[in-house]
């Protein structure tokens, strides 16, 4: 069975600094996507990594695929207020996704 | 174009009455994807449907629960006999006839249904 841990599960920093969250799993995935769900909201699609060592930029958010692709990080360079939320990672095939547990993150002004 | 559009939002049912969730695919789009969501749990798959076939249930619970894709209107969830446990936030999500949701292509989900059981 394919499982995706995510860690930390909670975290909360203040406005300014980084932090980087971590999706990791004992499986291959061919490909792990990166969601952002807003309390009351359904996730949206942030990234999708597809080669091994893979690194790719969205403005403050710098995401990796692990050389093996077991592995993703997420990490945000000087976070703001509006990037709280819930971080979710996720990987599969044909249509059943698995998902992990997410990281909440709280960004304080 | 209009997004995936679940309905209701918020839902309350007594213990043993029926919840129907219903989801409205992106226009165009014929793959839906059925999830839910407990507390502090992440995402679990439990169906996935093409217009009128049920193409992958493994996650569906084996009692009490159904779902079906007709070919005119909305895919509809269904609840029976609703417990406390069933309460969570459902999700659905959708993706185009070419672009099966595979994990590198994109699918969009709804806002959800929360469904409460009292």
């Amino acid at each position: 069975t394919q499982l995706l841990e995510q860690s930390p599960q909670f975290l909360s920093i203040q406005e300014g600094e980084n932090l980087t969250v971590y999706c990791n799993s004992s499986s291959v995935f061919s490909s792990l996507q990166w969601y952002r769900q807003e309390p009351g909201e359904g996730p949206v699609l942030l990234v999708t990594v597809v080669t091994g060592g893979e690194v790719k930029k969205l403005k403050r958010l710098t995401f990796q695929f692990g050389d093996a692709r077991k592995d993703s990080s997420l990490h945000i360079t000087a976070a703001q207020p509006g990037d709280t939320g819930l971080y979710l990672c996720a990987g599969g095939s044909q249509g059943n996704l698995i998902f992990g547990k997410g990281t909440k993150l709280s960004v304080k002004p | 174009n209009a997004g995936v559009m679940q309905n209701p939002r918020h839902l309350v049912r007594r213990r043993g009455q029926e919840a129907r969730l219903r989801c409205s695919p992106m226009k165009g789009h014929s793959h839906v994807y059925w999830y839910r969501q407990l507390p502090e749990e992440g995402l679990k798959f439990m169906v996935y449907l093409q217009k009128e076939n049920i193409i992958d249930e493994s996650g569906m619970p084996k009692e009490r629960f159904s779902a079906e894709f007709p070919k005119e209107g909305p895919s509809i969830l269904r609840i029976q006999q609703v417990v406390r446990g069933d309460s969570a936030a459902y999700f659905c999500a959708s993706s185009p006839p070419s672009r099966l949701w595979t994990g590198n292509t994109e699918a969009f989900f709804g806002q959800g249904t929360r469904l409460t059981v009292v």
